[in-house]
């Protein structure tokens, strides 16, 4: 079993729904949970960031984390076409610098 | 420059040759990381330098992989007597101090024939 567990879809949405994108994990030693987008042949580009467990929100992006399911969610409303792009989670432990990435969600929104 | 440069782009190279992959990370980022990503896959850890030592590499695959930092800057990854399974895209990230928070460069596309 991976340490992170995420559904690799593809997820196909009309412009305008609300999109859920999730991992699971595995390590509960993870304290920094982060959601990375990923354009067709470009590196990751850091959206969201969260320190332990809660809620934060930046624009039409909410990125959630329940330590105790071990379960991380990003929240996309009003989807746009420029949202189509694989999501990567990625979760390190306190004081490490190593990332460990989820295999990513290829999400595609569509006029 | 703005953000991770990394060269080549793209390398074609035969089984068995010798391969540098070369990182400029973001002017005055302490930290560089070298990750690789196989198709359908998320980024795997390699390597991570703190200044011009190599604070952990537990994800490098075996010896024929290695990368330096002689200036605490520019990184290269030396990957030795290539495989086919090397084949991938291998991404270098750079951050400011100790924050989790990386910033990638477009990665270089290795294929080994």
């Amino acid at each position: 079993q991976k340490e992170v567990e995420q559904d690799p879809g593809p997820l196909s949405v009309p412009e305008g729904a609300i999109v859920s994108l999730n991992c699971t994990y595995s390590n509960s030693a993870f304290q920094y949970f982060m959601w990375y987008r990923q354009y067709s042949r470009k590196g990751p580009e850091l959206l969201m960031y969260t320190y332990s467990s809660g809620n934060k929100e930046d624009g039409r992006f909410t990125a959630q984390v329940d330590k105790s399911s071990k379960y991380i969610s990003l929240f996309i409303r009003d989807s746009q076409p420029s949202d189509s792009a694989t999501y990567l989670c990625a979760m390190s432990e306190e004081g490490y610098n190593k990332l460990i990435f989820g295999a990513g969600t290829r999400l595609a929104v569509h006029p | 420059g703005a953000g991770v440069s990394q060269t080549p782009s793209n390398k074609v190279t035969e089984k068995g040759k010798y391969v540098e992959l070369r990182c400029d990370p973001i002017s005055g980022h302490t930290a560089l990381y070298w990750y690789r990503q196989s198709l359908g896959q998320g980024p795997e850890f390699l390597i991570y330098f703190q200044g011009t030592g190599a604070a952990d590499d537990s994800g490098l695959p075996n010896d024929r992989f290695f990368a330096v930092r002689p200036e605490g800057s520019v990184s290269t990854l030396k990957i030795q007597r290539t495989e086919r399974g090397d084949s991938a895209v291998y991404l270098c990230a750079s951050s400011f101090g100790s924050t989790p928070e990386l910033f990638f460069g477009e990665g270089s596309r290795l294929t080994v024939l």
